[in-house]
């Protein structure tokens, strides 16, 4: 099977901008969760999305949105960025987002705010 | 809510020394625990998890952990590091339930000095 994908990989903007990022899960897997990297705060949870629904909200501005399609693929949207939106953006997906699911995780999109 | 603390932020060994990473976890009942590492540039991928039963896992790569309920630890071992395994780890915790966020650790960076 494929691993999880995300396109692009890098990414440079310049702040007030917007930008879309995109996730390929694993086929067959209904949960997609994504996270932000950084160094200074680590991981952190933006949100997940089951059946095209969002299920769980990590605690960010409402800048950050996301949705999943038909087809399990998800993206997610930042809106008018700022210098500190500047991280590794991570997708994971898993079968059914349970707690004992696995994620697998994808290679990241690397965004860069000037 | 649960919570994870790898107190270890850099761990160096030499190339061929026994490695473990310690983590210590909070959560009311009996979590879902994982070890996940990532390699520079690239996303995490999983190196064990614990959910039930015996209470030393094995995983990938040779690497092993062990649950301790009355240290409400999980550490991750290796009998003989290679310069390959030089990356950072993370441990997460999950809980049980229909949907659930993941609580990663901040991450340890091993560095093997060969």
């Amino acid at each position: 099977k494929a691993g999880v994908t995300q396109t692009p990989r890098y990414l440079i903007k310049t702040r007030g901008q917007q930008v879309t990022l995109s996730c390929s899960p694993i086929s067959g897997h209904r949960s997609v969760s994504w996270y932000q990297q950084t160094p200074g705060q680590g991981l952190q949870f933006l949100f997940e999305y089951f059946s095209e629904t969002q299920r769980n909200k990590g605690n960010f501005p409402g800048r950050f949105s996301g949705r999943q399609f038909s087809n399990s693929r998800s993206e997610m949207n930042v809106s008018t960025l700022e210098l500190g939106d500047s991280a590794l953006y991570l997708c994971a997906s898993s079968l059914e987002g349970g707690g004992a699911d696995t994620q697998y995780f994808g290679p990241g999109t690397r965004l860069t705010v000037l | 809510a649960q919570s994870v603390t790898q107190p270890d932020i850099h761990i160096t060994v030499s190339e061929g020394a026994s490695l473990e990473l310690r983590c210590n976890y909070s959560y009311g009942a009996t979590p879902y625990l994982f070890w996940y590492v990532q390699s520079p540039g690239q996303g995490l991928q999983l190196l064990l998890k614990y959910f039930s039963g015996d209470t030393l896992v094995q995983g990938i790569k040779g690497f092993e952990a062990e649950f301790k309920r009355s240290q409400s630890s999980f550490n991750l071992r290796k009998p003989s590091v290679h310069w390959s395994d030089a990356a950072e780890y993370f441990c997460a915790v999950g809980a049980s339930g229909g949907s659930y966020i993941p609580t990663f650790g901040r991450g340890t960076s091993l560095i093997v000095h060969p």
